[in-house]
């Protein structure tokens, strides 16, 4: 079964420091990949996805994650934090066609940034 | 920029009480679905329409809870009676493509109904 483990609920960088924000992922098939982000009392917003086509996937806001098959893996990363990056970040695996490819999410990790 | 709309944003209510949800999806979207996101967790799906059918409703309490998409577009989320462990956020999405033509479809988020139950 498709699940994915998002390591550590809390992250804390300083302003202009790297972000990496870890994913695993344990997957029955070739693994499609997500990235979202949340803001206090708001949605869900798509940051990258993952589909096959390249291992480096960019996203919006700065932000990219490099899947790894070796190490199964997708974490996301950004070269310098800024204060409005906090936010709630949550990596989900497309589930298989017997589940009708629901996404399964991760529980979710919070970045904070420090001035 | 089309987005899903919810409603309302919040809602607080005593249990044993009904409580219903409202969400219309972006134009266009055949599929919709229902998350509950409890508080410090990722978001678990309750139930996907392609259209006007339900295509998975495995983890939906249907002792207590009920989903309809009557003509396909706007959908309503009940709740009768709530219980204490139902307070969560509850999120609608849409998708454009129906979810076995294509696996890598984006779904998109509304906002959420954050639902209090005293």
């Amino acid at each position: 079964a498709q699940s994915v483990t998002q390591l550590g609920s809390h992250v804390s960088v300083s302003e202009g420091a790297l972000v990496l924000l870890r994913c695993n992922y344990s997957s029955s098939v070739p693994p499609y990949l997500f990235w979202y982000v949340q803001y206090p009392n708001q949605g869900l917003q798509l940051l990258l996805k993952y589909t096959s086509a390249a291992t480096l996937v960019k996203g919006i806001n700065g932000f990219e994650a490099e899947f790894k098959k070796s190490e199964t893996s997708f974490h996301l990363t950004k070269p310098s934090a800024h204060m409005s990056d906090a936010a709630e970040y949550f990596c989900a695996v497309r589930g298989p066609a017997d589940s009708s490819y629901k996404l399964i999410f991760g529980s979710g990790t919070r970045l904070l940034v420090r001035p | 920029e089309a987005e899903v709309a919810q409603s309302p944003r919040y809602k607080i209510t005593e249990k044993s009480q009904a409580v219903a949800f409202w969400c219309d999806p972006i134009s266009g979207h055949a599929t919709l679905y229902w998350y509950r996101q409890i508080l410090g967790q990722g978001p678990e799906l309750l139930v996907q329409f392609q259209d006007e059918s339900v295509v998975d409703d495995s983890q939906l309490p249907k002792d207590r809870f009920s989903a309809e998409r009557l003509k396909g577009v706007d959908s309503t989320l009940k709740i009768q009676p709530a219980e204490l462990g139902d307070s969560a956020m509850y999120l609608c999405a849409s998708s454009f493509l129906y979810p076995l033509a294509a696996s890598t479809d984006t779904q998109y988020f509304g906002p959420g109904t954050r639902l209090t139950v005293l």
